[in-house]
């Protein structure tokens, strides 16, 4: 089975950095991705890790510890359209679904 | 490039009718999959078809089926709907070269089913 979490809410002031942590324990490992959902929108792929370390993208990065199940999505200098949720999910080594966390609904306040 | 299509946007059904979902998958994908998403939760993934074939299944009963045409769109069908199946129906398309291989999931936007 696959059991994933992460925090419910955070909330962070414009221009400062939010980190999302996210572990998990799953019967297999092919990949952790993290997407990003506006309310009422679909979920937008934002980065995929399969190796331990560091991905960075513009202002979102993103790292892996495989042997500590463990992930998190760093977002720097926030800007207020940064509010939404974000979804750590993995995929199995079936590679054919991705098992997703409840999601952490990030505020961004002025 | 066309995006991911879903139709419809929202509907409402009563408890024991039955439903279908279409989704239209993005120009070039071969794989399809689809989601469940109760308010406030993560997706929860149904099942996958790729070239028009059942390619894995998550814990949805038997009245959730599926099917994948040469165009590559695709159906959910729901039947006997229970109010638990009130939920955001994502549909998500991939381009696979074969059923176990890398490809990121594009995400269409939903079709929000109320069951009453």
């Amino acid at each position: 089975g696959q059991n994933i979490d992460q925090p419910t809410e955070m909330t962070a002031t414009e221009g400062a950095i939010v980190q999302i942590n996210c572990t998990y324990q799953t019967s297999g490992f092919n990949g952790l991705f993290w997407y990003q959902q506006h309310a009422g929108e679909a979920p937008t792929f934002l980065s995929y890790n399969v190796l331990d370390g560091l991905e960075e993208k513009g202002r979102f990065s993103s790292f892996l510890s495989r042997s500590k199940g463990y992930s998190y999505l760093l977002l720097k200098e926030l800007q207020m359209k940064d509010s939404a949720s974000y979804l750590c999910a993995v995929r199995d080594n079936n590679d054919y679904k991705l098992s997703f966390g409840a999601g952490t609904t990030v505020t961004v306040r002025a | 490039e066309t995006g991911v299509t879903q139709s419809p946007t929202h509907l409402i059904k009563t408890r024991g009718q039955q439903v279908t979902l279409r989704c239209s998958s993005q120009s070039g994908h071969n794989t399809v999959s689809w989601y469940q998403q109760a308010l406030g939760q993560g997706p929860q993934f149904i099942f996958q078809y790729y070239r028009e074939e059942e390619n894995g299944r998550g814990n949805f009963p038997p009245r959730f089926s599926g099917l994948q045409f040469p165009n590559y769109s695709s159906e959910l069908n729901v039947n006997a709907l229970e109010l638990d199946d009130s939920a955001l129906y994502l549909c998500a398309s991939s381009l696979a070269t074969r059923p176990a291989s890398y490809n990121e999931q594009f995400f269409g936007p939903g079709t929000r089913l109320t069951v009453l």
